[in-house]
């Protein structure tokens, strides 16, 4: 079955620290995976998105991340967080074709401290 | 930059109302979507919509649910007779019909049945 875990529900680092959000992911075919971000209140802004190449793919607001197709993995990094990453993180992955769905995992709510 | 936009941004409604919850996707894509969030929850896909009917629906949307483009911009979700687990908020998404495209998402209408 398709689905994505993220591990840690909250995480709270001070403000300058590097952050890593963890994701995992189970999938059939090759993913299409994909990070947003959304703020209280907001809708759902996309960070990154990977689907081939590079494993390392670099996304707004400085984040980046990294697919490790051996563990499954797409985590999300920063090196160094401001308050204003303050924020509901959510890894999502789906398929190449524009008709598919977007399956997201529950969420990592990031929380920073002065 | 295009984006997708969505009305009501907040909806109050008596349970056993119909809602029609309203989305203009960004003017040339051709691929539709619906999903919701409820409170503290992850994010979870409703219908995909193309060509004017439905491609894949998630056993959420039940009878009680319709989606309909009834002009060249608009793109409704329909709630038949709301229940109290309808509150949430609901994001509608649009994608281009190229491989690889992104999901832009709506800024959510917030929806609350009493």
């Amino acid at each position: 079955a398709q689905s994505v875990t993220q591990p840690d529900i909250h995480i709270t680092v001070s403000e300058g620290a590097s952050l890593e959000l963890r994701c995992n992911y189970s999938y059939g075919a090759t993913p299409y995976l994909f990070w947003y971000v959304q703020s209280p209140g907001q809708g759902l802004q996309l960070l990154l998105k990977y689907f081939s190449g590079d494993t390392l793919v670099q996304g707004i607001k400085g984040f980046e991340a990294e697919f490790k197709r051996s563990q499954s993995s797409f985590n999300l990094r920063k090196p160094s967080v401001h308050w204003s990453d303050a924020a509901e993180y959510f890894c999502a992955v789906g398929a190449s074709s524009s008709a598919s769905k977007i399956i997201f995992g529950s969420g990592t709510r990031l929380s920073i401290r002065p | 930059e295009p984006e997708v936009t969505q009305t009501p941004s907040h909806q109050v409604t008596q349970m056993g109302q119909e809602v029609i919850l309203r989305c203009v996707p960004i003017s040339n894509h051709l691929y539709f979507y619906w999903y919701r969030q409820i409170l503290g929850q992850k994010v979870e896909f409703l219908v995909s919509f193309y060509n004017n009917e439905i491609s894949e629906k998630s056993e959420i949307f039940d009878d009680q649910f319709s989606v309909e483009r009834p002009d060249g911009s608009n793109f409704t979700l329909k709630i038949r007779s709301t229940k109290l687990e309808d509150s949430a908020m609901y994001f509608c998404a649009s994608t281009g019909a190229g491989y690889q495209e992104t999901q832009y998402f709506g800024p959510g209408t917030r929806l609350l049945v009493l």
